[in-house]
C-alpha cells in the first residue's frame, strides 16, 4: 500500500461546477500539506499550503485537513475550462522532511 | 527572476546507453531535487542535493547519479538506460531543503 493515495480519474466536470479533489495517507507524523498544479508539458507549481489540521481558502480554492481521517482535500468553486490539469497532493513531517507524492488526479472542465 | 530551467526538454536514447540531464536553479536557490515522473506512479523522489553535497537520496539503482556544482547548478546521469527509465525527469529547487520548492519544466526522456 502507498504511503499516499489519490485516484488518478480523469474527473471530467462541466464548467462553473464545485470540484473535490482528495487524497488519503497512512503516516500520521504528516503535518504539512500541499496541493500542485501541473499543466500539460510543464513542471508542477504549487496551489495550496496548509501546516496541521484545518482549512485554508485563496479565492477560489480551499484546501482542508482532517488529520483524525488521514484525508486531505482540495476544493475548486466555479470551476473553468483553465482549472483543466492535472493536481498532485504532496505531504511530509516526522523526522523525514521529504515530499511523498500522490499520483495526480487529471481535472477535465468541459465548458 | 528567471525560473528553474532544464537542457534538453526532449531525448531519445537506446537500450543501454547513458544520458546526462541538466537543471540551472532559481538564482540565490541552494537546494536542488530531482524527480522521476510516470503515469500512475506520481513524482517519484530521486536524490536532493544542497551546497554541493547529496542529503538525501530515493531508492532507485545505483545507474542515477547525480552532483551539484558551485553555482547550485545540477545535472543527473543515468547509465545503461532501460526501457523502464522512460519518464519525465523534474528538478525542483528551493532556498533551504524544507521550503518550498519550485519546478523546471522537466526533460521527457524516451528509450527505445
Amino acid at each position: 500500500q502507498k504511503e499516499v493515495e489519490q485516484d488518478p480519474g480523469p474527473l471530467s466536470v462541466p464548467e462553473g461546477a464545485i470540484v473535490s479533489l482528495n487524497c488519503t495517507y497512512s503516516n500520521s507524523a504528516f503535518q504539512y500539506f500541499m496541493w500542485y498544479r501541473q499543466y500539460s508539458r510543464k513542471g508542477p507549481e504549487l496551489l495550496m499550503y496548509t501546516y496541521s489540521s484545518g482549512n485554508k481558502e485563496d479565492g477560489r480554492f480551499t484546501a482542508q485537513v482532517d488529520k483524525s481521517s488521514k484525508y486531505i482535500s482540495l476544493f475548486i468553486r466555479d470551476s473553468q475550462p483553465s482549472d483543466s490539469a492535472t493536481y498532485l497532493c504532496a505531504m511530509s513531517g516526522g523526522s523525514n522532511y521529504q515530499l511523498i507524492w500522490g499520483a495526480g488526479t487529471k481535472l477535465i472542465i468541459k465548458p | 527572476k528567471a525560473g528553474v530551467t532544464q537542457t534538453p526538454r526532449y531525448l531519445i536514447k537506446t537500450r543501454g546507453q547513458q544520458v546526462t540531464l541538466s537543471c540551472s536553479p532559481i538564482s540565490g536557490h541552494r537546494s536542488v531535487s530531482w524527480y522521476q515522473q510516470t503515469p500512475g506512479q506520481g513524482l517519484q523522489f530521486l536524490f536532493e542535493y544542497f551546497s554541493e553535497t547529496q542529503r538525501n537520496k530515493g531508492n532507485f539503482p545505483g545507474r542515477f547519479s547525480g552532483r551539484q556544482f558551485s553555482n547550485s547548478r545540477s545535472e543527473m546521469n543515468v547509465s545503461t538506460l532501460e526501457l523502464g527509465d522512460s519518464a519525465l525527469y523534474l528538478c525542483a529547487s528551493s532556498q533551504g531543503v524544507t521550503d518550498t520548492q519550485y519546478f523546471g519544466p522537466g526533460t521527457r526522456l524516451t528509450v527505445l
